[in-house]
Formats: C-alpha cells, sequence, structure tokens
C-alpha cells in the first residue's frame, strides 16, 4: 500500500535551518510529483512546493522562494524539504503529499505524510 | 493569482442533518477542484475530486457539486465522525499558489 513517512519533531532556534524527509513506498517513485504542504497551529493549509520526482524540477511558493529547497533521492524513494534561515512564524506542522491524478498537473492529494512539526523558538 | 473562499468559517449541526459547505474561486477553476477532510493531529484526507468524483473508501453520504467558480459539499446525514474541518482546493492552474480555502469547521450543535 502507499505511504508516505516523514521524519520526526525538530525545534529549531531562529537564523537555523530544517531538513525534513518523507520516505515514500508501495508504488512507483518517479511517477507521481510530491509538494508540500505546512499548517501553523490552529491555521488553514499552506502550499509551499513540489518537486517532480522523475526529473527533479522544483517549483515554490513565491513566499518560500530562497528559503525553501525540495530534493529528492531516486534511490530510497525519499523526498526532502529544506527550510532555512527559520523564523518563529515557521513553527508548523509539515505535510508531503502525493499528487493523485495521472498527470503532475492534476495535483490533488491522494496520499499524505503523517506530519512533521517543526517549533521555532529561542 | 485565484483565491478561494470557503463559507461559512464554522457550521454547528446535529448529527443525522444533511449540511452543504461552500467554496467559492475568485475565477474559474474548471472542475479541478477538490475537498478534504482534516480532524484535530491528523493529515488531511481526500473526499472528493474532479468536483464530484469521490475518492476511494469515501462513503456516498459525501457528495461535490459544481464547476467554474461555485462549488459544494454535501453530507447527507451527519455523522459522529465527520465533524472535523473541511478545506476546498483548486488545482486548475501550474504552478500552484494560493490553492487552499480557508475551511470550514463543522461542530455538533
Amino acid at each position: 500500500q502507499v505511504q508516505l513517512v516523514q521524519s520526526g519533531a525538530e525545534v529549531k532556534k531562529p537564523g537555523a535551518s530544517v531538513k525534513i524527509s518523507c520516505k515514500t513506498s508501495g508504488y512507483s517513485f518517479t511517477t507521481s510529483y510530491i509538494h508540500w504542504v505546512r499548517q501553523a497551529p490552529g491555521q488553514g493549509l499552506e502550499w509551499m512546493g513540489v518537486i517532480n520526482p522523475g526529473g527533479g524540477g522544483t517549483n515554490y511558493a513565491q513566499k518560500s522562494q530562497g528559503r525553501v529547497t525540495v530534493t529528492r533521492d531516486t534511490s530510497t524513494g525519499t523526498v526532502y524539504m529544506e527550510v532555512s534561515s527559520l523564523r518563529p512564524e515557521d513553527t508548523a506542522v509539515y505535510y508531503c503529499a502525493r499528487v493523485g491524478g495521472y498527470s503532475g498537473y492534476d495535483y490533488y492529494f491522494d496520499y499524505w505524510g503523517q506530519g512533521t512539526l517543526v517549533t521555532v523558538s529561542s | 493569482e485565484i483565491v478561494m473562499t470557503q463559507s461559512p468559517a464554522t457550521l454547528s449541526v446535529s448529527p443525522g442533518e444533511r449540511v452543504t459547505l461552500s467554496c467559492r474561486a475568485s475565477q474559474s477553476v474548471n472542475s479541478n477542484l477538490a475537498w478534504y477532510q482534516q480532524k484535530p493531529g491528523q493529515a488531511p484526507r481526500l473526499l472528493i475530486y474532479g468536483a464530484s468524483t469521490r475518492a476511494t473508501g469515501i462513503p456516498a453520504r459525501f457528495s461535490g457539486r459544481g464547476s467554474g467558480t461555485e462549488f459544494t459539499l454535501t453530507i447527507s446525514s451527519l455523522q459522529s465522525e465527520d465533524f472535523a474541518i473541511y478545506y476546498c482546493q483548486q488545482y486548475n492552474n501550474w504552478p500552484p499558489k494560493y490553492i487552499f480555502g480557508q475551511g470550514t469547521k463543522l461542530e455538533i450543535k
């Protein structure tokens, strides 16, 4: 069965970086785009970025540009998201999510990781 | 950019009632609209995609309608497990930007 398993919770100081992993299994890794979505405490869902695991191409939210980098390791079926220059307002649960459509452009999300809480505090 | 607006923000309903949630897009997203359910401490769960197609394993009491800019999610008879937050999401434009609505919270009356 399809699974997306994320790395554990992180506590970081402002200005630091964090790298979250999303290990996939149960399907062909290169055939489905993976997106990252975050949710601040008590808030809604915010799209952050996407990677095409096949070719490695990425796209980022304007707000994320320059601070967020999404990469993948095709040998392990794992996607990574690194957020640099962390600020307290980056405190959120970060989710990876798999595109459910046949095309990478049909980006509704049929499988989600369990979420990774990143806390940014001095 | 497309802005997704959900209404109402909170809906108080009783188990067994029929409820309809609304989602409006600031410009047409055709039928490229999905609905998710999120319970506390859990990841969102896909309910509907293509505006009206139920995802695998989703009960028939959930139905979606609409196209263009106006969409609804109807739950025909609310069960206790349906009290949650519901988000709509458009996937009409590439690259994605602000794709989610702000959510509607269904609470027990």
